[in-house]
Order: structure tokens, then sequence, then C-alpha cells
């Protein structure tokens, strides 16, 4: 598709469990985003990648939280031993290589619950 | 460090009323400055964008000046249809260039 893909798009898991989610960008895109939008806390980074540099890892609550990118592509966001408090939707954008503009192109989430 | 501070919602309207909604930032210098939009079961798109001190984005009708002075960008639109019911997010480039920030989205509601 022309768009950035998520998948799972809901996922729901016990407490203790890992989960991974999937993001497909935008074929050409360089730049890879993830975010958390958790509600009444907007959207929060957690990490960029950027080509082949090394990944802003920043915004990463916590050492459960884990991500890569491979082939430069697809990227996948893990979290290990859930907490409830990580309930969410993760947000994928991408966009475009060197200048930033600033658009990021997003898909439409992976809404994980920990029960 | 940067940040984005906007109205808390939910802003509820009647169709054809007039639309703020305020945006301030704190950062380092003169960020770009972004309205994203998030309709019912799509993803975050952009909307409008300012570069610079004194830049007017404008997309839909709407509309966000950049004031230097008052360190806002403030959304506007002068007649809101029910098509408009949305999350908007205000956000900034960080002095890396490299991330959005964004504020905690207002929830924007117009009912005919």
């Amino acid at each position: 598709g022309a768009g950035v893909s998520q998948s799972p798009s809901n996922k729901v898991t016990e407490k203790g469990k890992d989960v991974e989610l999937r993001c497909d960008p935008i074929s050409g895109h360089t730049a890879l985003y993830w975010y958390r939008q958790s509600l009444g806390q907007g959207l929060e980074f957690l990490i960029y990648f950027q080509g082949n540099s090394a990944p802003d890892k920043s915004g990463l609550p916590s050492d459960r939280f884990s991500a890569e990118r491979t082939g430069g592509s697809v990227s996948t966001l893990t979290i290990q031993r859930t907490q409830q408090e990580d309930s969410a939707v993760y947000l994928c954008a991408s966009r475009p290589g060197t200048p930033n503009t600033g658009e990021l192109f997003f898909g439409e989430g992976s809404r994980l619950t920990v029960l | 460090g940067n940040s984005v501070t906007q109205m808390e919602g939910p802003v509820t309207l009647s169709e054809e009323a007039f639309l703020t909604i305020n945006c301030t930032y704190t950062a380092t210098g003169y960020p770009s400055l972004f309205w994203y939009v998030q309709y019912p079961g799509e993803g975050l798109q952009l909307l409008l964008k300012a570069t610079k001190a004194d830049d007017k984005g404008s997309n839909k009708g709407f509309e966000a000046t950049y004031r230097k002075e008052t360190t806002s960008f403030h959304l506007e639109k002068g007649s809101v249809q029910v098509s408009d019911s949305a999350v908007y997010f205000c956000a900034l480039l960080n002095q890396a260039g490299t991330a959005l920030i964004f504020g905690k989205g207002t929830t924007l509601s117009v009912s005919s």
C-alpha cells in the first residue's frame, strides 16, 4: 500500500507477557518514528531511526522497551514483561530523508491493552 | 527543554461557529511549528505549518500565525463544519531537527 502500515491493529495481552508491534513505512522513507498515544498524555516520542545511523532512543520509558529496524525498512517495537500502564496506542510514522520538513506520515496505530 | 501546551478540550461548537484552539510552546530558538489533525479512525496528518516568526500557515480554511513575542501558534477557523470534528495536535520540531514534540491534543466536536 501507499501509506504506513502497522500491525496488529489491536492487541490484548496479559500483564507480564511480551508483545511485538510491527511498522512498515512508506517505501523510500529513510526516517521512522515510534510514538505512544495515551489518554490524557498526548503523543509521547519513543524512538527515531534515520538511515544507518544509530537510533535516538531517548524517549523509551524503560529498558522493557526496545525497537529495531531491519534493512532500513520494517521496524518492530518490542515491549517485554508488559504492565498495565503500557496500555496505549502505539503510532509509527515515517518521512523522507533530509531535510526534515516536519511532515510525518503516520500509520493508524496499534492499540495495546494490558489486562 | 522543548514542550508544547495546548488548551484542554473537548471543544464543542455548532456548525459555522468560529474556532480558536490555543497553543503555546517552550523551546530554544525558533523552531518550526505545526498543527496535525486526527480524524476518527484515521492516522494523524499534517494540517499546516510555519517555519519562522510571523509566518502564517493555512489549509482547509484553518490558519495559524507564528508569534515569537507570545511563543504561540493558535489555530483558527472562521466557520467550522461537522467534518472538522477531530483531535488537533500542536507540535514543534526539536532543535536537532529530528523529532516532533506534540501537545496533548484538543478534541473538537461540531454539531449541525
